[in-house]
């Protein structure tokens, strides 16, 4: 049972254009949700996080929205830059453990 | 500040031998967590210490895998003996006890684990 779903393994941007990456979700006690960025040969880092009870999150060139009717969120990045090529991945977590989907590897062409 | 150490980076075995990973977490930090990637699939919960208990292992797949915390510093995680589906990206993880509510995590870069 994969609580977390990102459904799209790859996505392609031109960079300066806006990158939007989904998560769906199907556990309603998730209070938080995260988004991490990993690069090859390295441990995911943490990029931009959302309480529950939030519908928008924002930091610098990243955005996270919150739809808790749909169980559904979405990563803006913009401008995109050729140095967010990575993979990103979205995590809900409802105490300790951080319950994760299986990553959008996101190119940013230049 | 020093962030979280694993080693080794990479590991092969061959199945039915033993191997021990290690993670340094981030000094003061007393949650250490264990984590599973396997075959590019999602990043898998195994366990969960605050200090040197454990508080959740739920996720461990089964009695072949031992973790410990010795003095709730440095961890061990030991598979014994190691089967073919033991194969993947092991990463730890720490925080500090006085953690955000949104739970953020520090990451090691992992030790890849290959069962021949």
């Amino acid at each position: 049972d994969q609580q977390v779903k990102q459904n799209s393994p790859s996505l392609s941007v031109q960079e300066g254009r806006i990158s939007i990456l989904n998560c769906d979700y199907t556990n309603s006690m998730f209070d938080y949700f995260l988004w991490y960025k990993k690069y090859p040969a390295e441990g995911p880092t943490f990029l931009i996080s959302i309480s529950s009870i939030k519908d928008k999150n924002e930091d610098g060139r990243f955005t996270v929205f919150l739809n808790k009717s749909a169980k559904h969120l979405s990563l803006h990045i913009v401008p995109s830059q050729p140095g967010d090529s990575a993979v990103y991945f979205c995590a809900g977590t409802s105490g300790s453990r951080l319950t994760f989907g299986e990553g959008t590897q996101l190119t940013v062409n230049p | 500040e020093a962030g979280v150490t694993q080693f080794p980076s990479h590991s092969v075995i061959e199945k039915g031998q033993t191997v021990t990973l290690r993670c340094d977490p981030i000094s003061g930090h007393d949650n250490l967590y264990w984590y599973r990637r396997v075959m590019g699939k999602e990043i898998k919960f195994l366990l969960h210490f605050v200090k040197e208990s454990k508080q959740d292992e739920s996720g461990m797949p089964n009695n072949r895998f031992l973790a410990e915390r010795t003095g709730g510093t440095y961890s061990t995680l030991k598979v014994q003996p190691a089967e073919l589906e033991d194969s993947g990206v092991y990463f730890c993880a720490s925080s500090p006890i006085l953690v955000l509510t949104r739970n953020e995590q520090f990451f090691g870069p992992g030790t890849r684990l290959t069962v021949l």
